[in-house]
């Protein structure tokens, strides 16, 4: 049974970084079929992918034109996780950020319990 | 960029009624990378559909979907009260990768 399990602050200062982690039980972060995640949610942008890691005889990270400058996506093999850094936030980075699996067929099929962070001085 | 318009906004429907719900594509996309998912408050997305037809695992025959190029449709045929929730559209693509609609609210009548 795969599970995805979030952790991280739920309150971010102005201009700090954004740091989320996602455990990963029942799969592996260097799957060679599966990729790994990040999408934010909030009231004004909807659902918002941000961007991805995965492995692939080496390691691929992609990310959204949107935050690309400010985001980082790292594995951990050791601890079969992987982590997002956004950089320089502003009250709009307010979402609930969740870890997801995608799939050979460019969906998401297993998704962590999402993560409140607000921006806020 | 390919921006996917969900509609009904907000659909007031009956347990037992029929649901039929639209996303339609800015330009035509593969339906290879079409999915729908739904979400209840407080729960992350599921995912129902994937491949514009092709049911995920463990969801109910009720829920099918359907279409190609531009318009896709996503139907529920008698309606559950479990199904009363939100409904966004997503697709795979090259600039932003993957995009969702705005979503349809299923609420009851």
């Amino acid at each position: 049974q795969i599970q995805l399990q979030q952790s991280g602050p739920g309150l971010v200062k102005p201009s700090q970084t954004l740091s989320l982690t996602c455990a990963i039980s029942g799969d592996s972060v260097s799957s060679n079929s599966a990729t790994w995640h990040w999408i934010r949610q909030s009231p004004s942008r909807g659902l918002e992918w941000l961007g991805r890691t995965y492995y692939r005889s080496k390691w691929y990270n992609d990310y959204a034109v949107s935050v690309k400058s400010r985001m980082t996506i790292n594995p951990d093999t050791s601890k079969n996780q992987f982590s997002l850094q956004l950089n320089s936030v502003t009250p709009e980075d307010t979402a609930v950020y969740y870890c997801t699996r995608g799939t050979v067929y460019a969906n998401f099929d297993y998704w962590g319990q999402g993560a409140l962070v607000t921006v806020s001085s | 960029e390919i921006v996917l318009t969900q509609s009904p906004g907000t659909l007031s429907l009956s347990p037992g009624e029929r649901a039929t719900l639209s996303c339609r594509a800015s330009q035509s996309v593969s339906s290879s990378y079409l999915a729908w998912y739904q979400q209840k408050p407080g729960q992350a997305p599921r995912l129902l559909i994937y491949g514009a037809s092709s049911r995920a695992t463990g969801i109910p025959d009720r829920f099918s979907g359907s279409g190609s190029g531009t318009d896709f449709t996503l139907t529920i045929s008698r309606l559950e009260p479990e199904d009363f929730a939100v409904y966004y559209c997503q697709h795979y693509g090259t600039s932003p990768k993957w995009t969702f609609g705005q979503g349809t609210k299923v609420e009851i009548k």
